[in-house]
């Protein structure tokens, strides 16, 4: 069974900061892995897809990486924004089924 | 990518009443999920659903309390049945256009609220 956990839960950092969010899985057994997120009250925006023959994606001032041996991925902002505040959800399918196993999140506010 | 109309996108809802969810997609995809976001937690897969068939849903989750039906290959229907409080979350519905192994999309969700 797939299980994600995500570090940290929460985070605070001042406007203009390069910041990392880790996420790491059991099953090391996926085709992807992919990156969401999530306004409060809000549904889901997907950010970034990883197939597992890459290593990296990117997209503006996001980079997700994908490390299947070590079983864990990192999302990178660089130069963050106030409106980058969010929850940021990231996701593993279980085995070989497109069902997603999400992690519980991080919640980053970015302050001016 | 691809469109997903949820509605309603909120509801107050009396416990034992229920609710159903309409999942409306802008093209034709293979793969449709619903899942529920109970408050503070992460999402939670409910079951797929599958067209033409009984939807197959995951552990803990049961048809009766959660009949779902697909006629067709852009419309999905959630009911959430005999409601009660502990069933206030947010219902979302997701789809894979390219299916098995593309990205997932999702609806902006259905915010149920039972008093």
């Amino acid at each position: 069974k797939q299980e994600v956990t995500q570090i940290p839960a929460a985070l605070s950092v001042p406007e203009g900061e390069n910041l990392v969010l880790n996420c790491s899985f059991t099953d090391s057994a996926i085709y992807n892995l992919q990156w969401f997120r999530q306004d409060p009250g809000k549904g889901l925006t997907s950010l970034l897809l990883i197939q597992s023959s890459q290593r990296e994606q990117t997209s503006g001032r996001l980079n997700a990486s994908l490390d299947k041996s070590s079983g864990r991925s990192t999302l990178y902002i660089a130069a963050s924004q106030p409106g980058d505040s969010a929850t940021y959800l990231c996701a593993a399918p279980s085995g070989t089924a497109s069902k997603l196993t999400f992690g519980t999140g991080t919640r980053l506010q970015v302050m001016l | 990518s691809a469109v997903i109309s949820q509605k309603p996108s909120r509801d107050i809802c009396q416990r034992g009443t229920s609710l159903t969810i309409q999942c409306q997609v802008d093209s034709q995809v293979t793969m449709m999920f619903w899942y529920r976001q109970q408050p503070g937690q992460s999402l939670t897969l409910i079951a797929t659903a599958n067209q033409g068939s009984e939807a197959t849903y995951e552990s803990g989750f049961v048809i009766d309390k959660f009949p779902i039906s697909r006629p067709n290959l852009t419309f999905s229907t959630l009911t959430v049945s005999n409601m009660s409080p502990e069933d206030s979350s947010i219902y979302l519905c997701s789809v894979e256009i390219g299916g098995v192994g593309t990205e997932a999309f999702f609806g902006q969700g259905t915010r149920l609220t039972v008093v």
